[in-house]
């Protein structure tokens, strides 16, 4: 079956710092990968929509300067939290499309964040 | 706008009891999939169902099944004989038929379901 990695699994960083979090899709494609948040026994929101080559799209109250999405490549999207703040702290979740389908889709291990 | 409600937060049930997870969906869309995904602890989500709009027709899969009643906007699901390792957090989801592209899902706010032994 497809398979979506994410890395780390799990991170620690000090307040002010930056953090990359990877999104590979290990054995598949994908034009279109999107970026969940989910915050302690909370649900998972949307935060923005990676496409392959062009600029991310970010939903309402999302702070793109904040977030920088890029998706180089067909196999890999990254997520940069900037200037992280203890707030900040979320489990961090992506789902991968592969190319040429238009409803599966493939959700990471997740990524979760602490700042402190 | 597309919305998931999932009315029980929390659900607490003996092991072997049968269990019920509401969802009910709201889309302006003639066209979409649900989905109910698995969370434990780990917090990885684990595929369990995706039903299109145009299929209504109930679906059991071993201790798993779901009731898809389009009239009233409902996909519900329900764990026959529970066990332990049932307990976790369960969402609903929905998306759009995506016509370009793909498209997003949209969760509810997840029922978290306790097995005791």
């Amino acid at each position: 079956g497809a398979v979506v990695s994410q890395h780390p699994s799990r991170v620690i960083c000090k307040s002010g710092t930056s953090v990359k979090i990877e999104c590979r899709s290990l054995d598949f494609q994908a034009t279109t990968m999107f970026w969940y948040r989910q915050f302690p026994k909370q649900s998972l929101m949307l935060m923005a929509t990676s496409n392959e080559g062009s600029k991310a799209t970010y939903e309402q109250g999302v702070e793109k300067d904040k977030f920088l999405i890029n998706h180089a490549s067909l196999t890999l999207s990254t997520l940069t939290v900037t200037s992280a703040h203890p707030e900040d702290s979320s489990f961090y979740i992506c789902s991968a499309h592969p190319l040429g389908q238009t409803y599966e889709q493939y959700f990471g291990p997740g990524t979760r964040l602490t700042v402190t | 706008a597309q919305k998931v409600t999932q009315a029980q937060t929390e659900i607490s049930v003996v092991e072997k009891e049968d269990v019920t997870l509401d969802c009910v969906y709201e889309t302006r869309d003639t066209t979409y999939y649900l989905f109910w995904y698995k969370q434990p602890p780990s917090g990885e989500l684990v595929f369990l169902i995706r039903r299109n709009s145009f299929d209504e027709q109930n679906e059991i899969s071993g201790r798993y099944s779901w009731n898809f009643q389009k009239s009233t906007s409902s996909f519900n699901f329900t764990i026959t004989a529970s066990q332990v390792v049932d307990s976790a957090v369960y969402f609903c989801a929905l998306s759009e038929f995506p016509n370009s592209g793909n498209t997003p899902l949209v969760f509810g706010k997840g029922t978290r379901l306790s097995v005791i032994a």
